[in-house]
């Protein structure tokens, strides 16, 4: 069975412009959840989607949305980007709740 | 707010160690704690998963421990050996699929 699967792997972008990034979780798995990275805050939850319905959300700005297709595959998008927002996204998917969380290997987001 | 805090925060032991990794949490209302490893520049690689009515797991030479009540994890890695080199993070589920990570604590096993 696939993993969790996440593309782009690496992005360059400059400060002011938006991105999306996008996750397919696990196939049977409906729960995704986002997570930022970064040496300095470690591991931070963004959000999490089950049955395309958006139940818990971190303490981040509205600058940072998603949202969760039929599929359940998941987008999470950034706008008005700032040097702070480099970091390495991470995407998880389980299969029940609570249950074992499964990751992606991450997009690496890279602000100029 | 949950906390959660790994000590230490990073370790380097000669191949062949036994050696244990803590983590410890603020708020004991969690469903699960899961073990994580994570190798440089890559995702999150699920070891163990505690229900939050176990006390321990184990897998191969791994085995972690949950004192809920104390909120205390521990992971104990039998005979360490170099390809166990990574970053363990420790995290707590305090429901909806959200986690609250520890910072990590670095091991480096030398051959």
């Amino acid at each position: 069975k696939a993993g969790v699967t996440q593309t782009p792997r690496y992005l360059i972008k400059t400060r002011g412009q938006q991105v999306t990034l996008s996750c397919s979780p696990i196939s049977g798995h409906r729960s995704v959840s986002w997570y930022q990275q970064t040496p300095g805050q470690g591991l931070q939850f963004l959000f999490e989607y089950f049955s395309e319905t958006q139940r818990n959300k971190g303490n981040f700005p509205g600058r940072f949305s998603g949202r969760q297709f039929s599929n359940s595959r998941s987008e999470m998008n950034v706008s008005t980007l700032e040097l702070g927002d480099s970091a390495l996204y991470l995407c998880a998917s389980s299969l029940v709740q609570p249950d074992t969380q499964y990751f992606g290997p991450g997009t690496r987001l890279t602000v100029l | 707010k949950q906390e959660v805090t790994q000590i230490p925060a990073a370790l380097s032991v000669p191949e062949g160690e036994n050696l244990v990794l803590n983590c410890s949490f603020t708020d004991s209302a969690i469903y699960n704690l899961q073990w994580f490893r994570q190798d440089p520049g890559k995702g999150l690689t699920s070891l163990l998963l505690i229900q939050s009515s176990q006390r321990e797991q184990t897998s191969g030479r791994l085995n972690a421990s949950l004192d809920k009540s104390s909120g205390r994890s521990t992971l104990y890695i039998a005979a360490s050996q170099p390809g166990d080199s990574a970053t363990y993070l420790c995290a707590v589920n305090v429901g909806y699929s959200t986690l609250t990570f520890g910072k990590g604590t670095m091991l480096l096993v030398s051959p």
